[in-house]
């Protein structure tokens, strides 16, 4: 079972577009919820992380939504530029007590 | 802070040997988890450490898999008896105590059985 529903898997947009990573979740428990970002050959990179108390959070051009009644949460990158095309991926943890457990992971490429 | 440091970075065997991963988490990091990731996937939760104490392990790590981390430093895993299933890629990373703190990640070993 998916504890993470991440959509959508992959995603093409304008330089200067708005590209939105939609994440789902059923386990009502869950109070953290990260995005990382992954470049080919890396590893998985803390991006921007929320918890359920607060319905948005932005740094720098990078901003998460969150819609604890929805159990629902999403990524959107202003302004994308070319050097943002990577894979994004949702997690969500218990803090505490469990791992992080993550989205499939959406490829985003952001063309000029 | 010289980052999560996984070695090696490619490993290709044969089905039936067994393998040797070796993760070097941040110094100061007393956390330290293990990852799997397959093409066109999200990282899987294999186990974690806290210091040198396994706290859990997931159901997708069978019996020939086995993690240590002796002295709460370095960390390994070992699968036996590889079949062509394990291929993928096994990221490490780690963590101060505290909830909830980032995972810092490594870049991983890619695994080839063939």
């Amino acid at each position: 079972q998916q504890q993470v529903k991440q959509s959508p898997q992959s995603l093409i947009v304008q330089k200067g577009g708005i590209p939105i990573i939609n994440c789902a979740y059923e386990n009502t428990a869950f109070d953290y919820f990260p995005w990382y970002q992954q470049f080919p050959g890396k590893g998985p990179a803390l991006l921007i992380a929320i918890r359920p108390d607060v319905s948005e959070k932005k740094e720098g051009r990078f901003t998460i939504s969150f819609n604890k009644s929805a159990k629902q949460f999403s990524l959107h990158i202003m302004d994308s530029q070319p050097g943002d095309s990577a894979t994004y991926f949702c997690a969500a943890s218990v803090t505490g007590n469990t791992p992080l457990v993550f989205g499939k992971g959406t490829r985003l490429s952001v063309i000029a | 802070d010289t980052g999560v440091s996984q070695n090696p970075r490619h490993k290709i065997t044969k089905r039936g040997q067994n393998v040797t991963f070796r993760c070097d988490p941040i110094s100061e990091h007393n956390r330290l988890y293990w990852y799997r990731q397959t093409l066109g996937q999200g990282p899987e939760f294999l186990t974690y450490f806290q210091n040198e104490a396994q706290l859990e392990k997931s159901r997708l790590l069978s019996d020939r898999f086995s993690a240590e981390r002796p002295k709460g430093s370095f960390s390994t895993l070992e699968i036996q008896r590889t079949e062509q299933g394990d291929s993928a890629m096994y990221l490490c990373a780690s963590s101060q105590q505290g909830d909830p703190t980032p995972l810092h990640f490594g870049n991983g070993t890619r695994l080839t059985v063939t």
